[in-house]
């Protein structure tokens, strides 16, 4: 059972443009959620966190939106510049995993910017 | 910033041949992890150590094995590679959980392919 989803494999935006990337999940004893950027022949590399008691977090062209309600949460990139093309994988830890500090990825959206 | 270091970057092996994947690092970090990850798919935890000599299995199995004898080496063995190894295999660490949650750092992979 998949705990962190993305359901959107790909997304294509025009530069300049919105990006909006999601991820739901089902677990509410997540008590963080993160984003990180993958290129490829690279590791992934940390975008941007948000914690479970905040509804939003931001810095620069990003932010992260949190509905705990609805246990989802959306990546906004503005604007969208060719150079963010990659994978963003959505990323969540469990409360009380601190001895591990075990992650749980989603399957990851393919973002492509055109010019 | 960030240092943690893998070798070999790509590797092409024959099915039977033993191998070891290597990966260091140089924060600290009491935690390391092995991932593997296939084009589209999520990362999944292979391998994890939370100190010296602890050593756990993660939520994907695998016929590797992996040592922590010292804070900055993780190796990952494969005795008798078969084609069905073939991936993507990611290192990360993280230490303490911080404002970001448990952030964790990645190398920058080895792609292993067994012929």
């Amino acid at each position: 059972d998949q705990q962190v989803k993305q359901n959107s494999p790909s997304l294509s935006v025009q530069e300049g443009r919105i990006s909006i990337l999601n991820c739901d999940y089902t677990n509410s004893m997540f008590d963080y959620f993160l984003w990180y950027k993958k290129y490829p022949a690279e590791g992934p590399t940390f975008l941007i966190s948000i914690s479970s008691i905040k509804d939003k977090n931001e810095d620069g062209r990003f932010t992260v939106f949190l509905n705990k309600s609805a246990k989802h949460l959306s990546l906004h990139i503005v604007p969208s510049q060719p150079g963010d093309s990659a994978v963003y994988f959505c990323a969540a830890s469990v409360l009380g995993s601190s001895n591990t500090g075990k992650l749980i990825f989603g399957q990851g959206t393919t973002l492509q910017v055109k010019p | 910033e960030a240092d943690i270091y893998q070798t070999p970057r790509y590797l092409v092996i024959g099915t039977g041949k033993k191998i070891t994947l290597e990966c260091s690092q140089t924060m600290g970090h009491d935690k390391m992890y092995w991932y593997q990850q296939d084009p589209g798919m999520e990362l999944h935890l292979i391998h994890y150590s939370y100190g010296v000599n602890s050593t756990e299995k993660g939520d994907l199995s695998s016929e590797s094995t992996v040592s922590r004898i010292r804070t900055e080496h993780f190796p990952l063995t494969l005795e008798s590679a078969r084609p069905s190894h073939t991936s993507q295999y990611l290192c990360a660490s993280s230490g303490r959980a911080g404002d970001r949650g448990y952030e964790q750092y990645f190398g920058p992979g080895t792609r292993l392919t067994v012929t």
